[in-house]
């Protein structure tokens, strides 16, 4: 029962430091999504993807970049990080219309 | 645009008192409805949900009825245990298209005692 798995887990960064943060779901779902949770905050929706090859710009997309060359992989990536990216990040997968998002386990990433 | 409106927590409850955490939102048209929780540690995971206006959603002991008139899914539960303690997100979704985009409301930690 694997469903959404986020890695890593942690991860601390120099600022201009790039990276990225991996998300594979195994639930054959077309939708995927990328959260920031941060204090006082909520969930806020980075980018989302509807299926493979395809992908879109949610609230908060400024300084990240995906792509989905498979259903199952939704990778996010971090060109040149910044403090303010100092964020807990999950990664949800759902099925069509139901608005039921399956979230891993998140990746906390601290930028310095 | 949408837009989800929670207490301010913490909230602090003994083992077996009665939980209200309110929720409002602004959307428009008819949005589903939904609550999720957050154990420590973890991810969000649904709890439940509503999908139109005066449907209950119910799980665990936990329920919220969709009130369309003051715009409103208040979580309730009539006798909490230690075991709750989590952080309640309320949220809504339009469901454009294929996508299943939510809108989180900010969390409501609940901490309860023996």
């Amino acid at each position: 029962n694997a469903g959404v798995t986020q890695t890593p887990k942690f991860q601390v960064l120099k600022t201009g430091q790039s990276m990225t943060l991996q998300c594979a779901q195994d639930m054959n779902h077309e939708y995927m999504s990328w959260y920031r949770q941060d204090p006082g905050m909520g969930l806020r929706l980075i980018h989302y993807s509807v299926g493979a090859g395809i992908t879109d710009q949610g609230e908060v997309p400024n300084g990240y970049n995906v792509s989905r060359s498979t259903t199952e992989d939704f990778p996010l990536r971090l060109l040149s990080a910044a403090p303010s990216q100092t964020s807990v990040y999950f990664c949800a997968s759902s099925p069509p219309n139901t608005g039921e998002l399956f979230f891993g386990e998140g990746s906390r990433l601290t930028v310095l | 645009g949408n837009s989800v409106t929670q207490m301010e927590g913490p909230v602090t409850l003994s083992e077996e008192a009665f939980l209200t955490i309110n929720c409002t939102y602004t959307a428009t048209g008819y949005p589903s409805l939904f609550w999720y929780v957050q154990y420590p540690g973890e991810g969000l995971q649904l709890l439940l949900k509503a999908t139109k206006a005066d449907d209950k959603g119910s799980n665990k002991g936990f329920e919220a009825t969709y009130r369309k008139e003051t715009t409103s899914f208040h979580l309730e539960k009539g006798s909490v245990q230690v075991s709750d303690s989590a952080v309640y997100f309320c949220a809504l979704s339009k469901n454009t298209g294929t996508a299943s985009k939510l809108t989180f409301g900010t969390g409501t930690r609940l901490q309860v005692t023996l």
